[in-house]
């Protein structure tokens, strides 16, 4: 059965600080997509990345990074310098490949709250 | 990315009463997806809605409580049926990108009291 696990259930750290956000995954599945995206206090869901299962290369973009390591099923996100505006609920989700290729239903892990501090 | 929009923005309503959510995409999808975020929580999926066939719902999640429609590429609809204060979430739209990517609505909000 396909799960998300985000351990980490609030995290606070002080500005400029640098934060890792853990994801670690269950699916039985040899095509699988991960995603993160952000929910800030305004409640909109922002997508950030998607990550395919053949792809584990690491992925930088501005001051985001992630980490993809399939053989321990986890999609780390990293925060470099972390600002207040970072502060949101982030979340990590899996989803499979479904019938002619298109995307299947979003297994969202639990969500990890990260308060940046000033 | 697609631009969905969802009415109403927010709404409040009594127990035993209906409220329909409406979700519009700027451009023609394929698959549309219900969430339900209860307060505090996670996403949960209530149903897939494919244009021209019934909703696929989730396990939990039944066609009386949650009908919905899908008239066409850009359109559809969630009714919460026979509203209980447990019916108070944040209900999301979603639509698939191309690269398998989802992308969401700015949401509902309900309450129900």
């Amino acid at each position: 059965a396909q799960k998300v696990t985000q351990a980490q259930t609030e995290i606070s750290v002080v500005e400029k600080e640098d934060v890792t956000l853990d994801c670690v995954y269950e699916t039985r599945d040899t095509t699988y997509y991960l995603f993160w995206y952000k929910q800030p206090p305004s409640g909109e869901l922002v997508f950030l990345i998607r990550r395919n299962s053949f792809d584990e290369q690491n992925e930088i973009s501005g001051r985001y990074s992630w980490n993809f390591q399939k053989s321990t099923s986890s999609f780390n996100f990293t925060i470099t310098a972390s600002q207040v505006v970072d502060s949101a609920v982030y979340f990590c989700a899996l989803s499979e490949e479904g019938y002619g290729g298109a995307t299947n239903k979003l297994i969202f892990g639990t969500g990890t709250l990260l308060a940046v501090q000033p | 990315s697609a631009v969905i929009s969802q009415k109403p923005s927010r709404d409040i309503c009594q127990r035993g009463t209906s409220l329909t959510i409406q979700c519009q995409v700027d451009s023609q999808v394929t698959m549309m997806f219900w969430y339900r975020q209860q307060p505090g929580q996670s996403l949960t999926l209530i149903a897939t809605a494919n244009q021209g066939s019934e909703a696929t719902y989730e396990s939990g999640f039944v066609i009386d409580k949650f009908p919905i429609s899908r008239p066409n590429l850009t359109f559809s609809t969630l009714t919460v049926s026979n509203m209980s204060p447990e019916d108070s979430s944040i209900y999301l739209c979603s639509v698939s990108g191309y690269s398998y990517e989802q992308y969401f609505g700015p949401g509902t909000r309900l309450t129900v009291t």
